[in-house]
């Protein structure tokens, strides 16, 4: 594996409560993503980070906000969680272009229910 | 496990057969590829990777097919095992200098003993 772990594995929560997702990683990796995976879409990524406190948006990055303080962690906060947030969070690393290969690894995700 | 896909292509190949899954890709500038697979439950995993300067790539049981000229990929799995049962991922790097990847939907590939 990555390195990767997630917390929480499982999560549900009500419409309007904010929710947070915590990525972890072992490797001191530069990059870290966070994707959703929603079924007929695949991964879309949500936002991602090149170094402590430099992050950007992604494709779907509307409702979510994140934070990269310490290499080790990146943090995925949803400020007001919506029905539509329902999804499988998954967290991925990369060191860049190692060895020639622009390759993420990936974390066990996490599956978020907003009643 | 956590459901990837009600929606996917789907592919049956009997044990011991080979499997194709194709995947159409959708920026022409893309200039880097990998597959990935994942498994019920789990997050994705490479598989293999190519890049454009390349039409064939061969790793262990699997070789990755580039066409350019439609932007097509494909994975080709050799003597499938239950193991192989799992959901397929294409991804595209526009820019190998860019360490974002766009996903594909997904194809779910099974078994058949």
């Amino acid at each position: 594996d990555a390195g990767i772990t997630q917390s929480p594995r499982h999560k549900v929560t009500e419409t309007g409560t904010p929710v947070t997702l915590r990525c972890h990683q072992t490797e001191n990796h530069r990059y870290m993503y966070w994707y959703r995976q929603d079924p007929g879409h695949g991964l879309r990524l949500i936002h991602y980070s090149y170094g402590v406190k430099d992050t950007d948006k992604g494709e779907v990055s509307d409702g979510y906000s994140v934070s990269r303080s310490k290499t080790e962690d990146f943090l995925l906060t949803l400020e007001s969680a919506t029905s539509s947030q329902t999804s499988v969070y998954f967290c991925a690393n990369s060191p860049g272009l190692a060895g020639g290969r622009n390759e993420q690894f990936f974390g066990p995700g996490t599956r978020l229910t907003v009643l | 496990g956590e459901s990837v896909g009600l929606h996917l292509p789907t592919l049956s190949v009997q044990e011991g057969d080979n499997s194709i899954i194709n995947c159409a890709y959708s920026n022409s500038a893309s200039d880097y590829f990998i597959w990935y697979k994942q498994e019920s439950g789990k997050g994705p995993q490479f598989i293999i990777d190519i890049r454009s300067n390349m039409d064939k790539r061969q790793g262990q049981r699997v070789t990755v097919l580039l066409n350019k000229t439609v932007k097509h990929l494909s994975l080709q799995i050799a003597a499938t095992q239950p193991g192989d049962s799992a959901v397929y991922f294409c991804a595209e790097n526009l820019d190998f200098g860019n360490e974002k990847l766009t996903f594909g939907t997904g194809t779910r590939l099974t078994i058949i003993p």
